[in-house]
């Protein structure tokens, strides 16, 4: 099976500071994703990648970027957090046959 | 646009009731069609998919049938657990504009199971 692992399930950081959150799959897909979930929104696209140093925006990119160096790793990057980033963030990868997702990482920005 | 409307929760039901989650979608072309279940403080898991028009998914005993036609794809169970508790997803990929392909995902309805 098709691995996603988020170096983090727990985040606390402050307002102001640069934040990454890592994202590595263990299969050869090209695709990878990063939402993020709250409560009455559900879950929103930020950006993805469909190739190593391609990205897209996605729904909701404002206040992030991305990095995608090697095929296996796809970063996102808070450049400077702030509470409204307070969030579940999600990755993924996959296509059209489906998406696995990473267990997720639970940022809070005080 | 290319959208997925899905039924509001929570769902709240007795063991053993037969369960029904409503979702109904928007595309352009032909999506693949995908439930996701979230179990409490845990990531995205897919329980079921669907590829083209007329397909049935099907995965612990839960099903979902492709209905072009009404452009739908219904969760149902036929008797739930207490351990189905959880927020479901319904979803869809598509390719959209630029020929990538994007998960969309409905709102996820909540389904609370009681004994």
């Amino acid at each position: 099976d098709v691995k996603v692992t988020q170096s983090s399930r727990y985040l606390v950081k402050r307002t102001g500071e640069k934040v990454f959150l890592e994202c590595v799959q263990d299969m050869d897909h090209e695709n990878m994703f990063w939402y993020r979930q709250d409560p009455g929104l559900g879950l929103r696209l930020i950006y993805f990648s469909y190739d190593v140093k391609m990205k897209e925006k996605g729904d909701i990119p404002e206040g992030y970027s991305v990095s995608r160096e090697k095929k296996e790793r796809f970063s996102l990057i808070l450049e400077s957090a702030s509470t409204n980033q307070t969030s579940m963030y999600l990755c993924a990868n996959g296509d059209q046959y489906g998406y696995t997702f990473g267990s997720g990482t639970r940022l809070t920005v005080v | 646009g290319n959208s997925v409307t899905q039924m509001e929760g929570p769902v709240t039901l007795s063991e053993e009731a037969f369960l029904t989650i409503n979702c109904t979608y928007t595309a352009t072309g032909y999506p693949s069609l995908f439930w996701y279940v979230q179990y409490p403080g845990e990531g995205l898991q897919l329980l079921l998919k669907a590829t083209k028009a007329d397909d049935k998914g099907s995965n612990k005993g839960f099903e979902a049938t492709y209905r072009k036609e009404t452009t739908s794809f219904h969760l149902e169970k036929g008797s739930v657990q207490v351990s189905d508790s959880a927020v479901y997803f319904c979803a869809l990929v598509g390719r959209f504009s630029g020929g990538y392909n994007k998960l969309i995902f409905g709102a996820g309805t909540r389904l609370a199971v009681h004994p």
